[in-house]
């Protein structure tokens, strides 16, 4: 299975301690895109690359997260001194990019931190 | 206001039943439209996209969209306890927007 794949799948972690998420995407896939889910809500965009290049972020990343995608192929996601109110999942997708609108967007099974 | 509003649910019905999920939304730009599944605990699985207007099937799914409306649906026949689920619809403008997910249970 070429799927996306997401690690660890699970983290539990005190607070004010640093986190890290790693996320495979599939290998032909240029665009990468994580989001941040809560119970009984879909996923909320934080950010995303096209191929190296971090594109977008949204104003619900604070300055303790931070994202990077060296040499456009995996990508981590870390969260410093890490809060209660950080605790959720966190869905990491691809696509191939194939013009403005278009393209379907994969997920891995996401990693869901817990914050003591 | 949300760019995409859906009813949360929960919606419970029986086995064989015909499912109706619904979105609205508000920008009459939208033209790409997604369905996704997600069971408990588990990232979402693509079910079914569309382009514009219209209807596309799929087995047991049609998805539906009325863009003079600005209404997205998801019509389930035959349902199965198996689709016992979450579904989130979703649209791509630059970047993909969900929204909040109508939780389903299909009692046997």
């Amino acid at each position: 299975d070429t799927g996306v794949s997401q690690n660890p799948r699970h983290k539990i972690t005190k607070r004010g301690q640093n986190v890290t998420f790693r996320c495979d995407p599939i290998s032909e896939h240029n665009r990468l895109y994580w989001y941040r889910q809560t119970l009984g809500q879909g996923p909320e965009f934080l950010t995303y690359f096209q191929n190296e290049a971090q594109l977008e972020k949204s104003r619900l990343l604070s300055d303790r997260f931070s994202a990077e995608r060296p040499k456009g192929s995996f990508s981590t996601l870390e969260i410093q001194r890490t809060e209660q109110g950080d605790s959720a999942m966190y869905l990491c997708a691809s696509s191939r990019d194939r013009g403005m609108n278009t393209g379907e967007l994969f997920f891995g099974e996401g990693s869901r931190l817990t914050v003591l | 206001q949300k760019e995409v509003e859906q009813d949360p649910g929960p919606l419970s019905v029986p086995e064989g039943a015909i499912v109706s999920l619904n979105c609205t939304y508000s920008n009459s730009a939208f033209q790409y439209f997604m369905w996704y599944r997600q069971y408990s605990r588990k990232g979402p699985e693509l079910l079914m996209y569309t382009y514009s207007s219209g209807n596309k099937e799929d087995g047991r799914f049609t998805a539906q969209v009325d863009k003079s409306s600005k209404y997205i649906s998801l019509f389930i026949r035959d349902s199965q306890p198996s689709d016992s689920a979450t579904y989130l619809c979703a649209y791509n403008f630059n970047k993909f927007y969900f929204g909040s997910g109508t939780k389903l249970n299909v009692k046997p």
